[in-house]
């Protein structure tokens, strides 16, 4: 069963501070992941992808990935609480990665920011 | 949005009836994918498509159907609906990003069986 972890949280953080939010994946020939934000009633919404080891940037928020490890996690910088949402970890299982893959995501972690 | 939408956004009806859920997008992209969220359970794929007429099954498939006559529409069928499948149902397409392929989600169908 290839298997995709995440604490559920709640995970409360200051306002400004960083939040760290983590994933363990169990398939080690996995290529590629993905981290996805939910509002609540909302749909997920695409906010990092990362395919190869080391931290990959964009704005406030940072993926690392430790392929070694089979962990990936997200960094959210100056938290605001905007960033208050359900983050959701996804992870390609497979060798290849044409677009037809079926992804495997964790139960999600529910991140609180706290004013 | 991704260009993608899901018709209906809410829906109600009893067991045993038969409910077809739309997923539309403007885009023709190839790969589209019906999930089902419930809690405890995160997202889980139910179907997905290569391309028209080309569907296959997820991990959870009991009890759905699926069909893609045309490149931008994708329909979901539960045939004899049931308490169970009480859910949310989210589309998602897949796009070329770089060096890799990205999902992206439709709004969602907030399906509840009586």
């Amino acid at each position: 069963q290839k298997e995709v972890e995440q604490n559920s949280g709640p995970l409360s953080v200051p306002e400004g501070a960083i939040a760290s939010l983590n994933c363990t994946y169990s398939d080690r020939v996995s290529q590629s992941f993905f981290w996805y934000r939910q509002y609540s009633g909302k749909s997920p919404e695409l906010i990092m992808s990362i395919y190869s080891n080391g931290d990959k940037e964009d704005g406030r928020f940072t993926a690392q990935l430790n392929k070694a490890s089979q962990y990936v996690s997200l960094l959210i910088r100056d938290s605001q609480p905007s960033d208050s949402a359900t983050y959701l970890c996804a992870v390609n299982p497979q060798l290849t990665n044409f677009g037809n893959e079926k992804l495997t995501f964790g139960t999600g972690t529910r991140l609180t920011i706290i004013p | 949005d991704a260009g993608i939408t899901q018709s209906p956004r809410h829906k109600v009806t009893e067991t045993g009836t038969p409910v077809t859920l739309r997923c539309h997008q403007t885009e023709n992209h190839r790969y589209m994918y019906w999930y089902r969220q419930d809690p405890g359970h995160g997202l889980r794929l139910i179907h997905y498509s290569y391309g028209v007429k080309d569907t296959d099954k997820g991990e959870v498939s009991d009890g759905y159907s699926v069909s893609r006559s045309k490149t931008e529409d994708f329909l979901l069928t539960l045939e004899s609906a049931t308490s169970s499948q009480t859910s949310v149902y989210f589309c998602a397409i897949s796009v070329r990003s770089g060096v890799g392929y990205e999902q992206y989600f439709g709004p969602g169908t907030r399906l509840t069986v009586t």
